[in-house]
């Protein structure tokens, strides 16, 4: 199993292009989450998706879109970017199930270097 | 909200010393995880505590989730160089009243000097 996994590795923008980071899972994982991981701030949630065709925000969805049409796949989307996204980001799967044996343990990505100038 | 403080932010020790890392809130967490986080990588789950008072053993690391499911700690043994890296602590909470994500404490950089 190729775990998660994430394109591009590091990517530049300037300020107003759009872009979609790429994120796959090959665990059949029901759960995919979108963080963002900046300097002293530790990672913080952008969106999330327990399942194929439902999503909901997490702390910080202001300036990014997703969408989840397969168990596989869960892409996030730039609308605009600005400085302040720039950031690594970070996708994760987890399993569903009996939550009670083993928590809601996130398997991530190796992350994406975004840079808006 | 809930949060998660981690402390010590950093810590600097040499090989072969004891330390040990905390995660607090005021939030109750239906479970709690650890990871380890070394440069340019993701996090990579350690362990993870699903039951006030547990405690896991993970060769030289111990962790423990308080009985009241508030904090947890992490410490380790005899450290080693390799034990380095950034480790995170997170609960699972609740945005837009679903459950299905994790809350991160800020993270504890450690070095170990050999």
């Amino acid at each position: 199993n190729a775990g998660v996994t994430q394109t591009p590795k590091f990517q530049v923008l300037k300020t107003g292009q759009s872009m979609t980071l790429q994120c796959a899972q090959d665990m059949n994982h029901e759960y995919m989450s979108w963080y963002r991981q900046d300097p002293g701030m530790g990672l913080r949630l952008i969106h999330y998706s327990v399942g194929a065709g439902i999503t909901d925000q997490g702390e910080v969805p202001n300036g990014y879109n997703v969408s989840r049409s397969t168990t596989e796949d869960f892409p996030l989307r730039l609308l605009s970017a600005a400085p302040s996204q720039t950031s690594v980001y970070f996708c994760a799967s987890s399993r569903s199930g009996d939550r009670g044996l083993w928590g809601l343990e996130q398997y991530f990505g190796p992350g994406t270097r975004l840079t808006v100038t | 909200t809930q949060l998660l403080e981690q402390s010590p932010q950093f810590l600097s020790i040499q090989e072969g010393e004891n330390l040990t890392v905390y995660c607090n809130s005021s939030s109750v967490f239906s479970s709690l995880q650890w990871y380890r986080q070394e440069p340019g990588e993701g996090p990579v789950l350690l362990v993870t505590v699903v039951t006030g008072g547990e405690v896991k053993k993970l060769k030289r690391l111990t962790f423990q989730f308080g009985d009241a499911r508030k904090d947890s700690s992490l410490h380790i043994t005899a450290a080693q160089p390799g034990d380095t890296g950034l480790y995170l602590c997170a609960g699972e909470g609740q945005y837009g009243g679903s459950q299905g994500n994790l809350i991160f404490g800020k993270g504890t950089k450690l070095s170990v000097k050999p």
